[in-house]
């Protein structure tokens, strides 16, 4: 079964500063990778995702991830912080295989940005 | 992008009375819509996938009489829960999937329902 792992409960960062919300996940066969941020009292907006391709995505609000196979890592970045990207992140995963397979979530990273 | 819609977005309700969810999508049809369940400062939990015309999978360990849906129509699921007590209050989320997205499942998140039973 998939699964995913956020070691972070939070990470803290001053604005302008880059910033790493860490993810790994585990599945049998080939992922399908997502981050979501969620904001106080909302839904998840979706950041980006990986399939196939390039291992550096690039997403909504100038946010990427690298796609790390060797180290079954999908790690969010952005180069340079805001007060305004302090939420909850999450990562997911699913098999890609065909049919549908559910997401599974992890267990989320509050982001807080410092001005 | 797909927009997907919820409706309350917040209730109170009395112990053992029901409630009833809505979740739309606003721009996109919507055969699978999904509802999950959010407790505080804890990450989401698939509750059941809906599709439309036929009847919901629910997750292990979630009851199917307590949680009631129903996917009518292609932009519309409801989620009743039945006999409310003060456990289910909790943040629902519901998302569905954009058929044009392909195989990759990327799903669009309302902005959830946070119920209070008192």
């Amino acid at each position: 079964a998939q699964s995913v792992a956020q070691p972070e409960d939070q990470v803290n960062v001053a604005e302008g500063n880059p910033l790493t919300v860490k993810c790994t996940y585990s599945v049998s066969g080939n992922p399908y990778l997502f981050w979501y941020v969620q904001y106080p009292n909302r839904g998840l907006q979706f950041l980006l995702k990986y399939i196939t391709g390039d291992n550096l995505v690039k997403g909504s609000y100038g946010f990427e991830a690298e796609f790390n196979k060797s180290q079954t890592s999908f790690h969010l970045k952005k180069p340079s912080a805001l007060v305004s990207d302090s939420a909850l992140y999450f990562c997911a995963v699913r098999e890609g295989s065909t049919g549908f397979q559910k997401l599974v979530f992890g267990t989320g990273t509050r982001l807080l940005v410092s001005p | 992008g797909a927009v997907v819609s919820q409706h309350p977005s917040w209730v109170i309700c009395k112990s053992g009375t029901s409630v009833k969810i809505e979740c739309r999508s606003l721009d996109f049809q919507a055969t699978t819509m999904f509802w999950y369940r959010q407790f505080p400062k804890q990450s989401l939990m698939l509750m059941a996938t809906s599709n439309e015309g036929s009847k919901a999978t629910y997750e292990q360990g979630v009851e199917k009489d307590k949680f009631l849906i129903n996917h009518a129509s292609l932009t519309l699921s409801t989620l009743t829960v039945t006999s409310a007590h003060p456990e289910d209050s909790s943040f629902y989320i519901c998302s569905a999937r954009d058929p044009t997205s392909g195989s990759t499942d990327t799903q669009y998140f309302g902005p959830g329902t946070r119920l209070t039973v008192l």
